[in-house]
Order: C-alpha cells, then sequence, then structure tokens
C-alpha cells in the first residue's frame, strides 16, 4: 500500500500571503489529521477530518481552515501568512483500531518570509 | 489537563546499551498511548503503541512498559543501534476527543557506535 503523500514538500511565501496544502491518505483511510510542528512548539494538532467533516479542531487561529473531499483527499489552508507559521506540516492517516492509529506522512516544509 | 511531559530532552547511548525515555501525562482519560520515531526531514513513524489495560508491550527490541496508577509510561530499546538514532515522542489520546494526538516534547536519541 501506497504511505501518505503530500505535496508540495517545500514552499516558500512571503508574508500576508495564502497557501494551500495538500494530503492524501493511505488508501482506505477515511481520517486525515493535520499537525504543525516547529522547534518550540513541538507537534501540536490542528485539525481532523473524517467522511468530509471536521470531527476535531486545534488551538488555532481561524485563519488556518481545512476541508476533505468524497476521496479522502485533504487540504489545508494558512491565508494571511505570519512569519511564526514557518513550520513543518504534517498529515496523518487513520488506520484500524477505530481510527487511533496515526501514519505521517513526509511533511510539507513552509518557509514565510 | 492535555499535557504529556517528555524526559530527557536528549540521550546519548553505547551500542548494545539500553535507551530509556519516560513520558507522565495528567489526563486520566487518556487511553491510548503510542511512540512515534521520527528521522530528520521525515514525518514520525509509528512504532508501538499501548493501552492502559495492559501493564507491557514488546515489539521486537522495543517495549512499552505502561504504570496507570502513577499515570507514567516509558519506553525501552533494547540492544540499541546507531540506527536507532533519531527523534522519539510519545503521544496519548482519549476517545472522547476522537483520535486526537497530544504530543511529548520529543527525545533526541544517539547512539554511538
Amino acid at each position: 500500500k501506497a504511505g501518505v503523500t503530500q505535496t508540495p514538500r517545500y514552499l516558500i511565501k512571503t508574508r500576508g500571503q495564502q497557501v494551500t496544502l495538500s494530503c492524501s491518505p493511505i488508501s482506505g483511510h477515511r481520517s486525515v489529521s493535520w499537525y504543525q510542528q516547529t522547534p518550540g512548539q513541538g507537534l501540536q494538532f490542528l485539525f481532523e477530518y473524517f467522511s468530509e467533516t471536521q470531527r476535531n479542531k486545534g488551538n488555532f487561529p481561524g485563519r488556518f481552515s481545512g476541508r476533505q473531499f468524497s476521496n479522502s483527499r485533504s487540504e489545508m489552508n494558512v491565508s494571511t501568512l505570519e512569519l511564526g507559521d514557518s513550520a513543518l506540516y504534517l498529515c496523518a492517516s487513520g488506520g484500524t483500531s477505530g481510527g487511533r492509529e496515526k501514519f505521517f506522512g513526509p511533511g510539507t516544509r513552509l518557509t514565510v518570509l | 489537563q492535555q499535557q504529556v511531559k517528555q524526559s530527557p530532552q536528549s540521550l546519548i547511548v553505547q551500542k548494545g546499551g539500553i535507551s530509556i525515555i519516560n513520558c507522565a501525562y495528567e489526563n486520566t482519560a487518556f487511553d491510548y498511548f503510542p511512540w512515534y520515531q521520527q528521522f530528520p526531514g521525515k514525518g514520525p513513524a509509528l512504532l508501538i503503541a499501548i493501552r492502559p489495560d495492559v501493564s507491557e508491550k514488546k515489539e521486537g527490541r522495543f517495549t512499552i512498559s505502561f504504570n496507570k496508577s502513577a499515570k507514567q509510561f516509558s519506553l525501552h530499546i533494547m540492544d540499541s543501534q546507531p540506527g536507532d538514532s533519531a527523534t522519539y515522542f510519545c503521544a496519548a489520546s482519549r476517545e472522547t476527543s476522537g483520535s486526537r494526538l497530544t504530543f511529548g516534547e520529543g527525545t533526541q536519541l544517539t547512539v554511538n557506535p
């Protein structure tokens, strides 16, 4: 089975711009979660989607949004980028055991200048 | 009450030695405790996970020990190898919050040859 794929792998944007990141989960998985990883804050939960519905959301401002499509692919959008948004954005695909197992993709490295 | 505290921040072990990483949690509603391994430039990879009805789980050289009364769990890596050098994260989740993972701060393990 192919793993979780994320595109693009690297992205450079300037402050004020917006960005869209994409994630394709493992085939058959219906849950997609997004996490932000930074050296200072570690791994923080952004949101989770299951069957096109957001079922959980972390403590991030409304500039961070996401959606999931009928084929389980998910996109995450960040508007009005700030320098502090520079991070590795990780997508995780839900597996068996009621979706508790999470399998992460390689991430998208976002740099905001 | 959502925190998971991990120690040590960094660990250096000789080849063949035992690596031990500890985590403590506060929220007694947590009911799933995975460990992840992350290499530079990669996403976290699920190593092993445990539920609180079990005190120990072993998979190859990796063992989780779980102490429910102390609200602590630990990862033991037996016969540590240079290829085990990576950052390790403990995490926890509770069924009532979906499969949202709360991560520890991470431990950078270096295994010297």
